[in-house]
Order: structure tokens, then sequence, then C-alpha cells
């Protein structure tokens, strides 16, 4: 596609529930990264996929959080057993490879809300 | 620990004037340094990036310095238009692949 595509851009659930999160990279990008963005705060490194290198999953807050990704394409970020704390919007961003000057591209976020 | 800093104040500038924006950083050796500009309720876009070796970019109306003594970016833009109001982010980048640690942004608001 032309730019980086998440899904849902709006998510409502009740606490203790799953929710999965879905991220398309541009086509082409090696690299996909995800962020947290809680409102009125900073980008929060969550996990960075670089080709078949293992994930740096370091910014991971809990147990309760997991991102897989499939090849060099699509990503899904799982948080189980949501608590209210997890409202946010997960932002997906995707760039050519692990090089420095690789511009990122980032979608237009998932907002979740967690009632 | 590591930490980059920017003024969370927002910063109101009138119509023409030219902007200036402030990250600094502690307890990192960034490799390269990238401003980004993010709109309410969208991503954040890539503005520019410049590196350790680099004193100064320019790109159109927006120039951006780094020293690395100072452990500082300065993000300057000219002429500013109230198009131009919106959050500044900046990103340092080290490390042995592209992990990108990302600064709390500063709104910046052009006033005509």
């Amino acid at each position: 596609g032309a730019g980086v595509s998440q899904s849902p851009s709006n998510k409502v659930t009740e606490k203790g529930k799953d929710v999965e999160l879905r991220c398309d990279p541009i086509s082409g990008h090696t690299a996909l990264y995800w962020y947290r963005q809680r409102l009125g705060q900073g980008l929060e490194f969550l996990i960075y996929f670089q080709g078949n290198s293992a994930p740096d999953k370091s910014g991971l807050p809990s147990d309760r959080f997991s991102a897989e990704r499939t090849g060099e394409s699509v990503s899904t970020l799982t948080i189980q057993r949501t608590q209210q704390e997890d409202s946010a919007v997960y932002l997906c961003a995707s760039s050519l490879g692990g090089g420095f000057e690789n511009t990122i591209y980032f979608g237009e976020g998932s907002w979740l809300t967690v009632v | 620990s590591q930490k980059i800093e920017q003024n969370s104040e927002a910063l109101n500038i009138q119509e023409g004037k030219t902007a200036t924006l402030t990250c600094n950083y502690t307890n990192y050796s960034p490799a390269y340094l990238q401003w980004y500009r993010q709109d309410p309720g969208r991503g954040p876009v890539f503005l520019l990036l410049i590196r350790e070796n680099e004193k100064e970019k320019r790109k159109e109306r927006l120039k951006v310095t780094f020293d690395t003594t100072l452990k500082q970016s300065l993000f300057h833009i000219t002429a500013s238009q109230p198009a131009d109001s919106a959050t500044y982010l900046c990103a340092l980048i080290s490390g042995g692949y592209q992990k990108v640690t990302f600064g709390i942004g500063t709104k910046l608001q052009v006033i005509p």
C-alpha cells in the first residue's frame, strides 16, 4: 500500500478482555516498530522487528503484551487481560531497513480505550 | 539513565517570526538525530535527519543544528506560519541498529 495501515482505528474494550491490533507496513520495508502514546505523552517504544532477526522486545511493559510478525509483512500486537492503564494510541511504523538513515513512516494509530 | 528532554510547555510565536525548539539529551551517544512533526490525532511525520558529524542541516524553512558537546539539538522554523502549528518531536538513533527513542515533544502555536 501507499503507507502504513493500522486496524482497527478505534477500539473500545472492557477491562479484562484481550485485544489484537494489526499493522500492515509499507511493502518492502523490513523494519517494523510499535510505539504507545498515552494522551498528552511522548512515544513509548514497545518492540522492533528487523528482517529475520530476533525482535527487540525490551519496551514491552508486561507479559500481557506480545507481538508477532509474519516474515516481512503484517504484524499483530496483542494485549491480554486489558487494564484501564492500557488506554492509549498504539502507533506502528516501518522503514526500509535497519540502517540509521532510513526514514521511518508511521501509521495513523489504533486508539484503544479500556472501560 | 538515558534521557531526552524537550520543553513540554507550549511555545507561542507570532506569524513570520522564527520558532526555535530545543532538544537536550543525557547519557546518549547518538549517531543520528531526527525531528518529526505530529498533528493532533495523527502519526508523526519525519522532517529532518542530522548526523553526529554534521553541525547544521537545512530544508526549505527548516534548520536543525546538532552539538554533540553540549548534547543538544536546535530546530528552527523561519518565517513561521499558522500551518506550522503542531507538536515537534526529536528522536535519537543509536546502537547497532535503528532503535529510535523519542522525546515528549514541544507544542508550537503560531499566532496569525
